[in-house]
């Protein structure tokens, strides 16, 4: 079946510093990923949405200077947490989709200290 | 309001027990329902889409009531390895899905 390959699975890193978060559709063209973050105790939130080849569209109160997506190609997508700080720190987990299902990632775990 | 707003959790009951979460959405326009189940730290997955005509799969039933913009799962006979969290979900015209807060169930021998 359909696998989005999420990594890495957890990162810890010092405050300011940037992290890139990748996914990789197999066996599947995601003409969409969809990214987001969860906050623990909490739901999944969305936080943007990018089509391959296009500019990603945030979600109000989405930094879009801070969380750098880019969708390249029809199997990769990235997320790029720049200038992480503590508060940034949560699980983040990408959804890619053919316009058929939705295939989530397993998910990053990011700790800023 | 959230768009998609489920019971309040956790539920705690006894093996074999039947359990029903319930959620309503807020978007009129929304056009797929969905129940996930997420487990500890793990990313969701599916357990079964919801249509109007209801729809059961083994111990697992899902209604859907679009007029009244309601959603509801029922479990039977529940097992430990029912014990995750549930997350009622639903799809808007981009195709975005927008997940409820999720009701968190405790299946105890």
């Amino acid at each position: 079946g359909a696998v989005v390959s999420q990594h890495p699975s957890w990162v810890i890193c010092k405050s300011g510093t940037s992290v890139k978060i990748e996914c990789r559709s197999l066996d599947f063209q995601a003409t969409t990923m969809f990214w987001y973050r969860q906050f623990p105790k909490q739901s999944l939130m969305l936080m943007a949405t990018s089509n391959e080849g296009s500019k990603a569209t945030y979600e109000q109160g989405v930094e879009k200077d801070k969380f750098l997506i880019n969708h390249a190609s029809l199997t990769l997508s990235t997320l790029t947490v720049t200038s992480a700080h503590p508060e940034d720190s949560s699980f983040y987990i990408c959804s890619g989709t053919d316009r058929v299902g939705y295939t989530f990632g397993s998910g990053t775990r990011l700790t800023v200290v | 309001r959230k768009e998609v707003e489920q019971d309040p959790g956790p539920f705690n009951v006894p093996e074999g027990a039947t359990v029903a979460f319930n959620c309503t959405y807020s978007n009129s326009a929304s056009q797929s329902f969905f129940w996930y189940r997420q487990d500890c730290r793990k990313e969701p997955k599916l357990l079964m889409s919801v249509y109007s005509s209801g729809n059961e799969d083994g111990r697992f039933t899902a209604q859907l009531n679009r007029a009244s913009q309601y959603i509801s799962l029922l479990i039977r006979d529940s097992k430990l390895s029912d014990s995750a969290t549930y997350l009622c979900v639903v799809s808007n015209q981009g195709g975005k899905l927008i997940f409820g807060q999720g009701t968190e169930l405790s299946v105890k021998p």
